[in-house]
């Protein structure tokens, strides 16, 4: 049990399907992440959303949108996806407190594959 | 630009002992964090650098040198469970992570 659970694991969609991945964390955090990993790559910041706030990668298409309705549930929406796109969604979390570690517990993650 | 590089594949034979090195060019420094991942499963936190030298914990060594911007995994004792990728990531001046592409660490028995 890694306190952040992701849904689903597995997801095979359509270019013009809509569907949405889910986070939940249970450990007290006040920060959670989206990240893109792709094989053989480093890992891509999709958004993050700390104390509240979102802040995003500016290079993330329009087609992914993000939803944070509290501090422990986080969503990301998608929306006429890329065959490009098919990769490991990884869901974070972590306390944020000025310049400590700050580590971060990732979920399992979603595993999209878009046809 | 801002970079991180680790080899991208490594072997290793149970029971030895195996270094997995890291170099970065970043903006800055806050810290340095070492990851593993099993296939399928989620990134878990090994150790965080943010002094210079050697960090133990247990078989599992971290060391960081940040004149030379270069830090090293040290795995003793390598067991099969040990086979995985291991993801270096520098935070930079914009507290900001920056992630390397990993190593996938083969044990052979």
């Amino acid at each position: 049990e890694t306190g952040v659970t992701q849904t689903p694991r597995h997801l095979v969609m359509g270019m013009t399907n809509k569907k949405s991945l889910k986070c939940e964390q249970h450990l007290g955090h006040n920060a959670m992440y989206w990240y893109k990993q792709s094989a053989k790559k480093p890992l891509e910041l999709m958004f993050v959303y700390s104390l509240e706030e979102r802040v995003e990668n500016n290079s993330v298409p329009s087609r992914f949108s993000p939803e944070c309705p509290n501090s422990s549930h986080l969503f990301l929406h998608l929306h006429t996806l890329q065959p490009e796109d098919s990769a490991l969604y990884l869901c974070a979390s972590s306390r944020q407190e000025g310049t400590g570690a700050n580590v971060l517990t990732f979920g399992a993650g979603s595993r999209l594959t878009v046809l | 630009g801002q970079n991180i590089d680790q080899p991208t594949e490594m072997t290793a034979t149970e029971g030895a002992i195996v270094q997995i090195n890291c170099t970065y060019q970043t903006s800055g420094f806050n810290g340095l964090f070492w990851y593993q991942q099993h296939a399928g499963e989620a990134p878990t936190f090994l150790s965080y650098n943010v002094l210079d030298g050697l960090e133990e914990k247990g078989r599992f060594s971290s060391f960081l040198s940040r004149s030379k911007g270069y830090s090293y995994l040290l795995l003793k004792e390598l067991q099969m469970k040990d086979s995985a990728s291991y993801l270096c990531a520098v935070r930079d001046s914009n507290y900001q992570l920056i992630w390397g592409a990993g190593t996938k660490l083969i044990i052979k028995p």
